[in-house]
C-alpha cells in the first residue's frame, strides 16, 4: 500500500506566474483535499474532490482550481501568483467525501514566490 | 464562526507528560482530532475524538473532550525528544472542511 506522494518537493516561481502542483492518493481513496500552510500557521483547506468532482470550497479565490482524476491523483493549479501564495501545499487523501475522520496527508510542496 | 485556538510554544522535560490544550467555536463540530507534524513533514493523524465521548485513550495519548467549553486537550505520557513536534488541534464539522489551530510547538529537554 503506498502512501500519500506529491510533486515536486519544492518550487519557485515569479509573481504573475501559473503553477501546478500534483498529488496521488493513497491506495484505495477516493477524496482529495488541498491545503495551504503559510509559515507558522495552521492548514487552511482550499477544496476537496470526490470523484473527480469538486465537493467544497474553503476561502480562496477563483485562480486556485483543481483537477481529480479518473485514478483519484488531483492537481491543484494556482494562476497569476502573489507573493502570499507563497505556503506549503499539503494535500490528504481519504474515503468516501465529505467530512474525513482520517485523512493521509502527503509531505507537501514548498511554494516560493518571487 | 469557525476558529480553533491553541498556545504557542510548550517545553516539558523528558519522562514527563505534556499537556496540550485547545479551544473551538463551532458547537456543531463532529469529530476532534489532534494532527502532529515534523519539520519538513506532512500531518500525521495522531488520534481524534467524536463529539459524543469525553475522553479517548490510545497508548501513550489521552484526548479529554469538554464539550461545555468547547475545549480538547491532548496529554502525552513520558514524553520523549522524539516527540518534539508542531501539534495541531483540528475540528470537523460534519462537512467537508477541517478547521485547525495554528499548532503547538512542543520542546522536549532531554
Amino acid at each position: 500500500e503506498t502512501g500519500v506522494t506529491q510533486s515536486p518537493t519544492h518550487l519557485i516561481k515569479t509573481r504573475g506566474q501559473q503553477v501546478t502542483l500534483r498529488c496521488s492518493s493513497q491506495s484505495g481513496h477516493n477524496t482529495v483535499s488541498w491545503y495551504q500552510q503559510a509559515l507558522g500557521q495552521g492548514p487552511q483547506f482550499i477544496f476537496q474532490y470526490y470523484r473527480e468532482e469538486e465537493n467544497g470550497r474553503g476561502n480562496f479565490p477563483p485562480r486556485f482550481s483543481g483537477l481529480q482524476f479518473p485514478n483519484y491523483s488531483s492537481e491543484l493549479n494556482v494562476n497569476a501568483l502573489e507573493l502570499d501564495d507563497s505556503a506549503l501545499y499539503l494535500c490528504a487523501s481519504s474515503l468516501g467525501g465529505g467530512e474525513a475522520y482520517e485523512q493521509y496527508f502527503g509531505p507537501g510542496t514548498r511554494l516560493t514566490v518571487t | 464562526g469557525e476558529d480553533v485556538e491553541q498556545s504557542l510554544f510548550l517545553s516539558v522535560r523528558e519522562g514527563d507528560s505534556s499537556v496540550i490544550n485547545c479551544t473551538y467555536t463551532d458547537s456543531s463540530s463532529t469529530y476532534l482530532y489532534w494532527y502532529k507534524q515534523e519539520p519538513g513533514a506532512g500531518l500525521q493523524l495522531l488520534t481524534y475524538i467524536f463529539s459524543n465521548m469525553d475522553m479517548k485513550q490510545d497508548q501513550r495519548l489521552t484526548v479529554l473532550l469538554n464539550k461545555k467549553d468547547k475545549h480538547l486537550s491532548l496529554r502525552i505520557a513520558d514524553t520523549q525528544t522524539g516527540d518534539s513536534a508542531i501539534y495541531f488541534c483540528a475540528e470537523g464539522t460534519g462537512g467537508f472542511k477541517t478547521i485547525f489551530g495554528a499548532g503547538t510547538r512542543l520542546f522536549v529537554k532531554a
